[in-house]
């Protein structure tokens, strides 16, 4: 069975303050790819980042940047000087075991509020 | 502009009455797929369609059917509708279903009664 979880169902952080959302998985792929989107409370679903597993580097955008641990399978989203338009909710996609890749899989979701 | 366009954003229906809810992209993407959202369990996929009239089961594809006899084109068919289907749903696609990011459809919200 596939197994993603986002152990954190709802966070908080301050404006401008540090925030990590953790998302951790199982496969037994070793290439793959991983995404996290943001649904804010107009509920578009927006690509934030993606990772390529076989890349050492973390990802970064801006000011949202990834911890990649792939013997961990952990795939942790960390948002910096966190805005006010950061609220909302945050879904991993990681990878679903070999086998069923063409499916696809997202975590149950963190819902992230800022405050001032 | 690039975009995934749903029809309806929301419905709300009774138990039984067959709907449809459409979904196109002009992106030329190969890979389509169907979600459900419902609370504190994230998204679910329902179908997803590789290429024209390639289509196979997601996780939760009891009560839905799909069909792609158009690339652009990926609706999604209750055919009896029931309560437990209330739901978000959102429509995705991408040129490849696993190493590209999927683009979203602005989603719709069904109730049905």
């Amino acid at each position: 069975a596939q197994t993603v979880t986002q152990s954190q169902p709802e966070m908080s952080v301050q404006e401008a303050e540090t925030v990590t959302l953790s998302c951790t998985y199982d496969t037994s792929e070793s290439d793959y790819y991983l995404f996290w989107y943001k649904q804010p409370p107009s509920r578009q679903m927006i690509l934030v980042i993606r990772q390529e597993a076989y890349k050492q580097q973390n990802a970064t955008e801006n000011r949202f940047s990834v911890n990649f641990q792939k013997a961990a399978k952990s795939f942790s989203l960390k948002i910096s000087d966190s805005q006010l338009g950061d609220a909302a909710m945050y879904f991993c996609a990681p990878p679903r075991d070999t086998g069923t890749a063409s499916k696809l899989t997202f975590g149950t979701g963190t819902r992230l509020q800022v405050t001032l | 502009e690039a975009q995934v366009t749903q029809n309806p954003r929301y419905l709300i229906t009774v138990t039984g009455k067959k709907l449809t809810v459409t979904c196109s992209q002009n992106m030329n993407h190969e890979y389509m797929s169907w979600y459900r959202q419902d609370p504190g369990l994230g998204l679910r996929q329902i179908y997803y369609s590789m290429n024209v009239e390639v289509t196979d089961k997601g996780d939760v594809p009891e009560g839905y059917k799909v069909s792609r006899k158009e690339k652009r084109n990926f609706p999604l068919i209750l055919e009896s509708p029931s309560p437990n289907q209330t739901s978000l749903y959102f429509c995705a696609s991408s040129f490849t279903g696993r190493i590209q990011p999927q683009h979203f459809g602005d989603g719709t919200r069904l109730s049905i009664l």
